[in-house]
């Protein structure tokens, strides 16, 4: 399984824009890498999913560089709801999600 | 459509009791999973399966046992509970998909305290 290291925390201002980096060095060829959103006392919620260059939905941007070692959600304009850990996850669809610690985002007004 | 429901929201055990946490979906997934969640921590993965009457283990399978018997519900039991396995325990599922990875949907966890 590809092994994805991420900040443990993030802190932001309401309205600028959070970029949350995550590296996945031993990415295989069949995995994507998608992210996941958790608030307090409630389970994940996917955000976004790629596998190569910039996808973009209604929430959230994610990039990946050509090597896919790495990967970059955007949030932009983020606001106090915003507030909470994030998830990046490697795997194709024959492996099981492996959810590590995440990013814990603060948003502070 | 009521995505994915867990049975019961919160329980107390105490050590050795037995219990069962009943998963249940509306989606027509295949698959399924239990998670468990520790203070501060990410979810790891107990059990999950690929289709009706199939389970597989997963990172932390030891203490639990699930069972499959219906496409809709996911069973996870407890046989002897100890205070090692006080955490909220998740519930997903989601579809096979034949390429990407699978958009996994969560219920809203239960709370199990061993005393």
């Amino acid at each position: 399984l590809a092994k994805t290291t991420q900040p443990i925390s993030m802190d932001s201002y309401e309205g600028q824009e959070v970029n949350i980096t995550c590296s996945h060095n031993n990415i295989a060829t069949n995995d994507y890498i998608t992210w996941y959103q958790q608030f307090p006392s409630q389970g994940p919620r996917f955000i976004i999913q790629g596998y190569k260059t910039k996808v973009t939905n209604e929430v959230a941007s994610l990039f990946i560089p050509a090597d896919r070692k790495s990967s970059t959600l955007s949030l932009p304009r983020v606001s106090l709801s915003d507030t909470a850990v994030y998830y990046c996850l490697v795997g194709d669809r024959n492996t099981p999600l492996v959810f590590g610690k995440g990013t814990r985002l603060s948003v502070i007004a | 459509n009521a995505g994915v429901t867990q049975t019961p929201k919160f329980r107390v055990l105490k050590t050795g009791q037995s219990m069962t946490l009943l998963c249940a979906q509306d989606m027509n997934h295949e698959y399924m999973y239990w998670y468990r969640q520790d203070p501060g921590m990410g979810l790891r993965l107990i059990h999950y399966s690929v289709g009706e009457g199939t389970t597989a283990k997963g990172e932390v399978p030891d203490g639990y046992n699930v069972s499959r018997l219906k496409k809709q519900n996911f069973l996870l039991g407890l046989e002897s509970a100890a205070p090692s396995q006080t955490s909220v325990y998740f519930c997903a599922s989601s579809h096979r998909t034949e390429t990407a990875s699978y958009e996994q949907y969560f219920g809203p966890g239960t709370r199990l305290t061993v005393t």
